[in-house]
């Protein structure tokens, strides 16, 4: 069964921390890490990462993937409010069928100011 | 156990038929998602409800349809008019009318052939 654990479960920080998620899974056939920012309604799509060691980045917000240990970080630095949000893992794995998600249970951030 | 259920998990049908994807939930949440899946792409909403028998067109609603008769309940229906049905299909829910996070189903994998 394919498994997708975040931590922490929550955070709180005050506007300019860094702060780093962890995101560490378990996955039969592994095609690609995903990040989500959850606000209100569908989930803001952040990151794809399918190869290790690349750093993807955008703004405040990077990410990068480790596929022999396992994990991926999300990391915000210079926080800001507007970055109070859950957010979401997941892993895309390949098996008979086509693509299936695994989500994690996701990190709950709250920014204070 | 509380949680979300989605059946079945791998779903094979012919081209030209309707199928029926079946979410259920026990966490007594107000609100219900749809979303779809494909490969290296987000999420995407298909379809949403806040409150038993009133749901709202997402996204891409093109070729769906649902029904929501109880509060448990949010089944999807991928009609024949859906031109690209194969996918993997995410069920989400959430309390407060959608004011908070979402939490997700394990998925169904649809194939049409």
């Amino acid at each position: 069964e394919d498994k997708v654990v975040q931590s922490p479960l929550s955070l709180v920080v005050h506007e300019g921390d860094t702060v780093t998620l962890n995101c560490s899974y378990e996955v039969t056939n592994f095609r690609s890490l995903l990040w989500y920012k959850q606000e209100k309604k569908a989930p803001t799509f952040l990151f794809m990462l399918t190869s290790s060691g690349i750093e993807k980045k955008s703004g405040r917000l990077s990410s990068i993937l480790d596929k022999k240990e396992l994990f991926s970080i999300l990391n915000i630095t210079a926080t800001q409010t507007g970055d109070s949000a859950v957010y979401l893992c997941a892993v895309d794995g390949l098996n008979n069928a086509g693509n299936m998600l695994t989500f994690g249970g996701g990190t709950r951030l709250m920014v204070k100011p | 156990d509380g949680g979300i259920t989605q059946s079945p998990k791998y779903l094979f049908r012919k081209e030209g038929q309707n199928v029926t994807l079946s979410c259920e939930q026990n966490l007594n949440h107000d609100a219900m998602y749809w979303y779809r899946q494909d490969p290296g792409q987000g999420l995407r909403l298909i379809y949403y409800s806040q409150i038993v028998n009133d749901f709202q067109k997402g996204d891409i609603a093109e070729g769906y349809s649902v029904s929501r008769e109880k509060k448990e309940s949010f089944p999807l229906t991928v009609t024949s008019a859906q031109k690209n049905p194969t996918a993997f299909y995410l069920c989400a829910s959430s309390p407060n009318r959608g004011r908070d996070t979402q939490y997700f189903g394990p998925g169904t994998r649809l194939t049409v052939l």
